[in-house]
């Protein structure tokens, strides 16, 4: 069966300071991969997808960068982080058709301070 | 862009009321539409689909039709019950782009 795991789930970090979150898929190939920010009154942000390697789209300028350098696997990155990145960071992955059913991940809280 | 627009919520309602959660969407093409179902301390899962217009999805009670004329699938339930209470996401599969966009969520809280 297929899982998706998502770490880590709490994360506080200071100003200024690198991020990397990490998303991996098991029991499937060539998933479309996708990293979304939820806050509340704004719901599912969606920041950047992938549908294969190397391949990322950005939906949303911003401090924040994605790679994917295995076929199941999701990298959020930050160099310098913001105050204004603190959200929460979800992972999704759906087949390689975006017309089915998504699974979302955990999530990862962070807190920049 | 693509996008999609959700009523804000909440939505506040007595037990066996009937619900109605609107969306409307803007995309090119031919989008996929789903509504998706957060209920509490859990993770977002899929509650129904359509694919096409004219479509209806179904699932657990819940309703929603693929209205293209009208841009819209609005989330319906004849007889909500407490257990319905959650946050609830409208989101679209852009055809052409795999583009998975959400809605801002809508909360239902359903006394008894």
């Amino acid at each position: 069966s297929q899982t998706i795991h998502q770490w880590p789930a709490t994360l506080v970090q200071p100003v200024g300071s690198p991020l990397s979150l990490e998303c991996t898929v098991e029991g499937t190939s060539n998933p479309n991969l996708y990293w979304y920010r939820q806050a509340a009154g704004r719901g599912l942000q969606l920041l950047f997808y992938s549908v294969g390697i190397g391949q990322i789209s950005s939906e949303v300028p911003q401090n924040l960068s994605a790679s994917r350098p295995q076929d199941r696997q999701f990298i959020l990155s930050s160099k310098k982080l913001l105050l204004s990145d603190s959200g929460f960071y979800l992972c999704a992955w759906v087949p390689d058709r975006a017309n089915t059913e998504a699974f979302f991940g955990q999530g990862t809280r962070l807190t920049v301070v | 862009g693509d996008s999609v627009t959700q009523m804000e919520g909440p939505v506040t309602l007595s037990e066996e009321a009937f619900l109605t959660i609107n969306c409307t969407y803007t995309a090119t093409g031919y989008p996929s539409l789903f509504w998706y179902v957060q209920y509490p301390g859990e993770g977002l899962q899929l509650l129904l689909k359509a694919t096409k217009a004219d479509d209806k999805g179904s699932n657990k009670g819940f309703e929603a039709t693929y209205r293209k004329e009208t841009t819209s699938f609005h989330l319906e339930k004849g007889s909500v019950q407490v257990s319905d209470s959650a946050v609830y996401f409208c989101a679209l599969s852009a055809y052409n782009t795999d583009k998975l966009i959400f809605g801002t969520g809508t909360r239902l809280q359903v006394f008894p």
